[in-house]
């Protein structure tokens, strides 16, 4: 079945040792998208891939980072987690401004 | 203002009972709109796209209204299984995705 793909689905990582998750996508769709989302807020977009055009939200720490090897594969590099970067990390794709499909999720906790 | 604003709730309904749930956007010039659902720690999941014209999926009737900037979300006939965080999804048609903070709702038996 076509998906997305998150790796893992749980990480757990010391503070401030760089990390790196992982999101697959069979659909073909030309963006791709990372949210972070904490306990009762909403998702928050850190940054989108358009075909491979990056766009990064203006407040997204520079801590975070992505790369986009190809059209599957999307990555999402922190290089120095502090406990604040404790969250759930989520993949989305989509076509254009169609709707867009999740991964499961990477659930990431800082010890 | 928030870009994308949502009553968090929660909103406690008995089964059987009818729920709508409002969204309103900033951005006049949005493009796409969406409802979507997230249970407990997994990730959201596509409801239906909202249009101009209202749309009907079963138990679910979506509507959008450009002049007033809001989009809804009814639900007829609550099931226990509709228990959900619903999120309001607006695309400003540059891939700006912005989710609004979810309405929990809790269905009651």
């Amino acid at each position: 079945d076509a998906m997305v793909i998150q790796n893992p689905r749980y990480q757990v990582t010391q503070f401030g040792k760089p990390v790196t998750l992982s999101c697959s996508q069979t659909l073909n769709h030309n963006v791709m998208y990372w949210y972070q989302q904490k306990s009762s807020q909403a998702p928050k977009l850190l940054f989108h891939y358009y075909d491979k055009d990056f766009n990064n939200e203006a407040d997204t720490p520079d801590n975070f980072q992505s790369r986009r090897p190809n059209t599957s594969f999307c990555f999402l590099d922190i290089r120095s987690p502090g406990l604040g970067d404790a969250a759930m990390y989520l993949c989305a794709t989509s076509r254009e401004v169609q709707p867009q499909h999740f991964g499961d999720g990477t659930r990431l906790s800082i010890l | 203002r928030k870009e994308v604003e949502q009553d968090p709730g929660p909103f406690n309904v008995p089964e059987g009972a009818t729920v709508a749930f409002n969204c309103t956007y900033s951005n006049s010039a949005s493009q796409s709109f969406f409802w979507y659902r997230q249970d407990c720690r997994k990730e959201p999941k596509l409801l239906m796209s909202v249009y101009s014209s209202g749309n009907e999926d079963g138990r679910f009737t979506a509507q959008l209204n450009r002049a007033s900037q809001y989009i809804s979300l009814l639900i007829r006939d609550s099931k226990l299984s509709d228990s959900a965080t619903y999120l309001c999804v607006v695309n400003d048609g540059y891939q700006k995705v912005t989710f609004g903070i979810g309405t929990k709702l809790q269905v009651i038996p």
